[in-house]
């Protein structure tokens, strides 16, 4: 069984670029859910997609957009970087919405803006 | 609306020592409760769930957690402590309240610092 993996696993950038963050599901998950976890926080969440549509976004300005593939893979593009960007993005997948299904994470994207 | 305080941000306990970390929900329907442990430099891995079965919930690496319901909370546990138990516990409640998906809500997490 092949976890969630995401890419790259740091990256910096300089405040107004743009940046795509990328997140293979584990194998057989549907769903897929973006968080930003900012130092000594808790994860916060962005968006959710399931089968390739938005199924429910947290409180983020349109700059933070997404992406679901058929194959259940996923993009995170954040536009127009601030320095509050600055943060770990975590990728989880699960197998349903709608129900308990506990999240699988990834490892992270650290993401630095300077 | 749901939402989850976690009281304490660091923990200190010696090893061998009980181990408990609070968790108080808050949550207009019946919640679903997870404990997810954090160790360094990783994403989050589950610890335990609770689904309205058994209020006492029991996890992995000898953790539990009890749902009483009239004290919202979901406090953790583990009777004793090992250096190895040192990360950070983010507690977190999904009630289907956020537009009918079960999508959690995470505490601010609690730093587990064990002692030799």
């Amino acid at each position: 069984e092949t976890g969630v993996t995401q890419s790259p696993t740091h990256l910096i950038k300089t405040r107004g670029q743009q940046v795509t963050l990328r997140c293979s599901s584990q194998s057989g998950h549907n769903t897929v859910s973006w968080y930003q976890q900012a130092l000594g926080q808790g994860p916060q969440f962005i968006f959710q997609y399931y089968r390739e549509e938005e199924n429910g976004r947290g409180n983020f300005p349109p700059r933070f957009s997404g992406l679901q593939f058929p194959n259940y893979s996923s993009e995170l593009n954040v536009n127009a970087l601030e320095l509050d960007d600055s943060a770990l993005y975590l990728c989880a997948s699960s197998y349903l919405t709608g129900d308990n299904s506990p999240l699988h994470f990834g490892n992270g994207t650290r993401l630095t803006v300077t | 609306a749901q939402s989850v305080t976690q009281l304490g941000s660091h923990v200190s306990v010696s090893e061998g020592a009980l181990v408990l970390l609070r968790c108080n929900y808050s949550s207009s329907v019946p919640p679903y409760l997870f404990w997810y442990v954090q160790y360094p430099n990783q994403g989050l891995q589950l610890l335990l769930k609770y689904t309205s079965a058994a209020t006492l919930v029991k996890g992995i690496n000898g953790f539990e957690a009890e749902f009483k319901k009239s004290e919202t909370s979901f406090h953790l546990t583990k009777p004793s402590a090992h250096m190895s138990d040192a990360a950070e516990y983010f507690c977190a409640v999904s009630d289907g309240s956020g537009g009918g998906s079960y999508i959690p809500t995470f505490g601010r997490g609690t730093s587990l610092i064990v002692h030799p």
